[in-house]
């Protein structure tokens, strides 16, 4: 079956501190792999995505991505946590349905980013 | 960039009330529209796919005569929420896709920002 994990409910870092936020997959074939970041009470904003080319990709408000085929991992960096970063984040994985694609999302990581 | 919008953002209502939300690509054709609900604190969760001119398609478990979805154009997709009762409380949200999905492999979908559904 094809699967999103973030394994961590929640992440805590001070301002100024490098974040990182967890992503696994499990897909058949290529991954076409997603960032969002929801703000409450507000729908998702896309972050960054990864398709092919380089594994790490630069993304919106400056945050990155790392894809590691080995591992199946996709996890979001950012060097410098500021404290409006904090949100909620989802990974996702397209995935082909009848034709055509849709989104399957891991159960989202809190990020709490303290002054 | 591509912007959807979605309205209302919130609607309080009473049991057996039927509720229309709205979600509209403002600046792209949207062929297809996605319709997710949201439980507190959890993830999002696929209801169905909405398609431009035909029938949408439904994910499993997800009652057809209870949410009506239409799509009449390539920008306005609509989730009518039937006979709603407090079990259907819940944060939904929309998004689509610029151009055709099937043709356009890895374009990130575009969210509304969601419609706060409470059934008293």
């Amino acid at each position: 079956a094809q699967s999103v994990a973030q394994p961590e409910d929640q992440v805590n870092v001070a301002e100024g501190n490098p974040l990182t936020v967890k992503c696994t997959y499990s897909v058949s074939g290529n991954p076409y792999l997603f960032w969002y970041v929801q703000y409450p009470n507000r729908g998702l904003q896309f972050l960054l995505k990864y398709i092919t080319g380089d594994n790490l990709v630069k993304g919106s408000y400056g945050f990155e991505a790392e894809f590691n085929k080995s591992q199946t991992s996709f996890h979001l960096k950012k060097p410098s946590a500021l404290v409006s970063d904090s949100a909620l984040y989802f990974c996702a994985v397209r995935v082909p349905s009848g034709g055509y694609n849709k989104l399957i999302f891991g159960a989202g990581t809190r990020l709490a980013v303290h002054p | 960039g591509a912007v959807v919008s979605q309205h209302p953002s919130r609607v309080i209502c009473k049991s057996g009330t039927s509720v229309k939300i709205e979600c509209r690509s403002l600046d792209f054709q949207a062929t297809t529209m996605f319709w997710y609900r949201q439980f507190p604190k959890q993830s999002l969760m696929l209801m169905a796919t909405s398609n431009e001119g035909s029938k949408a398609t439904y994910e499993q478990g997800v009652e057809k005569d209870k949410f009506l979805i239409n799509h009449a154009s390539l920008t306005l997709s609509t989730l009518t929420v039937t006979s709603a009762h407090p079990e259907d409380s819940s944060f939904y949200i929309c998004s689509a896709g610029e151009g055709l999905m099937r043709d356009r492999e890895g374009q990130p979908q575009h969210f509304g920002d969601g419609t706060r559904l409470s059934i008293l």
